[in-house]
């Protein structure tokens, strides 16, 4: 049973440009939640998804951030308009039932922004 | 709203050595969740603590949860070079999110 995967695992971009950066859940999985990591900090809660659906999205910036997770395919994390500041690992958490036990993380996605 | 402290934020030890890390609520926590990262990691789950004054060991690793569930501590006993990384706490928050404590990144000296 293969782990929670996300790529790509490390992407660098310009500012201005756009990142996408998917996650496809541990099988059976159909809840996701998106963390961020900034250098040296620790994780915070940016959204939880269910299939087809947003559960919560309280800590997802206004502006320039969005996430899906569709009804086929990985859920995708998107940040448009990228500045040096976004710079981070995004990482991509998986859980079962979505009842606040266990989540399984994958390895995170290393986004820098030149 | 729940804020979650965890203390302190960098040990360092030399190998051998006992070490411990503290997770401090200001309100009641339904259960709690330790988490290990190690550098250039993913956070990897240790183990989840539900009943007041819950005490569990994993080898080396003793995880407690308060009488009144709202502080947890985890105590490595003879540190070792692998032990070296960040320990999260971690509780559901409000639609049952995971709300992470700050971080304790332990640095073992050989």
């Amino acid at each position: 049973n293969a782990g929670v995967m996300q790529n790509p695992r490390h992407l660098v971009r310009r500012r201005g440009q756009e990142a996408r950066l998917r996650c496809s859940p541990m099988k059976g999985h159909s809840h996701v939640y998106w963390y961020r990591q900034l250098p040296e900090e620790g994780l915070k809660f940016m959204v939880y998804l269910q299939k087809e659906n947003i559960i919560d999205e309280s800590g997802m910036p206004k502006e320039r951030f969005s996430a899906e997770f569709p009804k086929e395919g990985p859920s995708i994390l998107r940040i448009q308009q990228v500045v040096r500041g976004d710079s981070a690992a995004y990482f991509c958490a998986s859980s079962p039932t979505g009842d606040g036990n266990t989540i399984y993380f994958g390895e995170g996605s290393w986004l820098t922004v030149v | 709203g729940q804020q979650v402290m965890q203390i302190p934020q960098y040990q360092h030890v030399q190998e051998g050595e006992d070490f411990t890390t503290y997770c401090n609520s200001s309100t009641t926590l339904s259960n709690i969740q330790w988490y290990k990262q190690r550098p250039g990691g993913h956070p990897v789950f240790l183990i989840q603590l539900v009943k007041s004054g819950e005490v569990k060991k994993q080898k080396r690793l003793t995880f407690q949860f308060g009488e009144a569930k709202k502080n947890s501590s985890l105590h490595i006993t003879a540190t070792q070079t692998t032990d070296v990384g960040t320990y999260f706490c971690a509780y559901g928050g409000a639609t049952n999110k995971l709300i992470f404590g700050t971080g304790t990144l332990l640095a073992v000296q050989p």
